[in-house]
């Protein structure tokens, strides 16, 4: 089935760096959403976008709706240490189910050793 | 309101064993889904509920595996004769109906499954 592809499938972060991370789908989305995920817990959901072009922010967090409709990415500003965690996009795709939420294989957040 | 509730948080089973999950979902919303997350990988919708009806099954979603929303609140999900590849994290979620905007669609802690 549909698949988004989320890049990077990791990175390193200093307290402090901003962070980027974006995904891409082969098809038009008409609904956007950012969780992140922290160990043995479900996806807490950081940032829901609705309308292409559409740029949000949640506190040091921005992401935005790609015109195409096929794309979206996820900043991070000052990261601090509690921003390590699996970052995961999601999305409906347009003319699909209304209950059907396709996510992405998550962008793993570590801190530099 | 505490959120969506899932219980157990881990469960470990024989395999061929049936097992049951249940998910209390925001008591205001009248959407519940179902989504299977195994290791390294985001979670994979199985199956949602509006109310009682339950009204899209993915095609993930087995014989061995039912789902059930009584009374339009919380939600079971069975599977029978487990097997190892049923190991993974079971998520519930919940929403306000229609899709679209501050719908709330909220995760649970999830169920940790592992047959062995």
């Amino acid at each position: 089935g549909q698949q988004l592809n989320q890049s990077p499938q990791s990175m390193f972060i200093q307290e402090g760096e901003d962070v980027s991370m974006n995904c891409t789908s082969s098809s038009i989305f008409n609904t956007w959403l950012w969780y992140k995920q922290d160990p043995g817990e479900g996806p807490v959901l950081l940032i829901a976008l609705y309308k292409a072009g559409e740029l949000t922010s949640n506190g040091r967090l921005t992401a935005q709706f790609g015109i195409t409709r096929k794309d979206s990415f996820l900043n991070i500003s000052a990261s601090i240490p509690s921003d390590v965690g699996i970052y995961f996009c999601a999305g409906q795709e347009y003319g699909g189910s209304q209950g059907n939420l396709i996510f992405g294989k998550g962008t793993k957040l570590s801190v530099k050793p | 309101d505490t959120g969506v509730s899932q219980n157990p948080r881990h469960k470990i089973t024989k395999r061929g064993q049936n097992v049951t999950f249940r998910c209390d979902p925001i008591s205001e919303h009248n959407r519940l889904y179902w989504y299977r997350q195994t290791l390294g990988q985001g979670p994979e919708f199985l199956t949602y509920f509006q109310n009682e009806a339950q009204l899209e099954k993915s095609r993930l979603l087995s014989d061995r595996f039912s789902a059930e929303r009584p009374k339009g609140s919380f939600s079971t999900l069975e599977i029978q004769r487990t097997e190892q590849g049923d190991s993974a994290m079971y998520l519930c979620a919940s929403s306000f109906n229609p899709w679209g905007q501050d719908n709330g669609y909220t995760f649970g802690s999830g169920t940790r499954l592992t047959v062995v």
